[in-house]
């Protein structure tokens, strides 16, 4: 039961560098989230879609893309790498049809831009 | 002002102590609480929800909620070192995709 798994778990890059964040679930939740956490910030929303080829713009959506075309992934891309996009990046994802909108993280990847 | 406040801390305090958290929050639409646990390099896990005003309990830990005030309360009771993480609060309205966060507080509990 593999759940929901973040690749790579540590990435290095340079400025205006594309790079690219997967995220892949096993449970076929419909949604799924990015969020950056930083000091002093917590979690922030970046994009979320609630099912294949349906994707929204979150809190803080500036300089990133998605794309959904299969219900399991889910990957986030930095079309050109900026320093103040150094942060901890997760996935998360939930089932359509419960009320309390319970989320399931994966284990984070850690993203530095120098 | 953020929809969800929480003290950052950090909060240290000795083995066998009751550690005490809570959240504040501005949007009255808000019915379902979490309360999630993240330990240093991992994602965060749910600890416990709950609905509405009331408590809850399971195990070492209580969560309490009072919609009146709009304030969410996490208790540990017998901490241990084990529970040395950080814990966030989060909420969202009945049937909402998003959840609001707080900043979490940083939690280390002392051998």
């Amino acid at each position: 039961d593999a759940g929901i798994t973040q690749s790579p778990r540590y990435k290095i890059t340079e400025t205006g560098r594309q790079v690219t964040l997967m995220c892949h679930q096993t449970w076929s939740h419909s949604y799924m989230f990015w969020y950056r956490q930083d000091l002093g910030h917590g979690l922030r929303l970046i994009y979320y879609s609630a099912a294949a080829d349906i994707t929204d713009k979150g809190e803080v959506p500036d300089g990133y893309v998605v794309s959904r075309s299969k219900t399991e992934n889910f990957p986030l891309t930095l079309e050109s790498a900026t320093r103040s996009q150094t942060s901890v990046y997760f996935c998360a994802s939930s089932q359509t049809g419960t009320a309390e909108n319970i989320q399931y993280f994966g284990a984070g990847t850690r993203l530095s831009v120098l | 002002q953020k929809e969800v406040e929480q003290d950052p801390g950090p909060l240290s305090v000795p083995e066998g102590a009751i550690v005490s958290l809570n959240c504040t929050y501005s949007n009255s639409a808000f019915q379902y609480f979490m309360w999630y646990r993240q330990y240093s390099r991992k994602g965060p896990e749910l600890l416990m929800y709950t609905y509405s005003s009331g408590n809850k309990e399971d195990g070492r830990f209580t969560a309490q909620v009072d919609k009146s005030s709009k304030y969410i309360s996490l208790f540990i009771r017998d901490s241990q070192p084990s529970d040395s993480a950080t814990y966030l609060c989060a909420m969202t309205e009945n049937n909402d995709y998003k959840l609001s966060f707080g900043a979490g507080t940083t939690v280390t509990v002392r051998a």
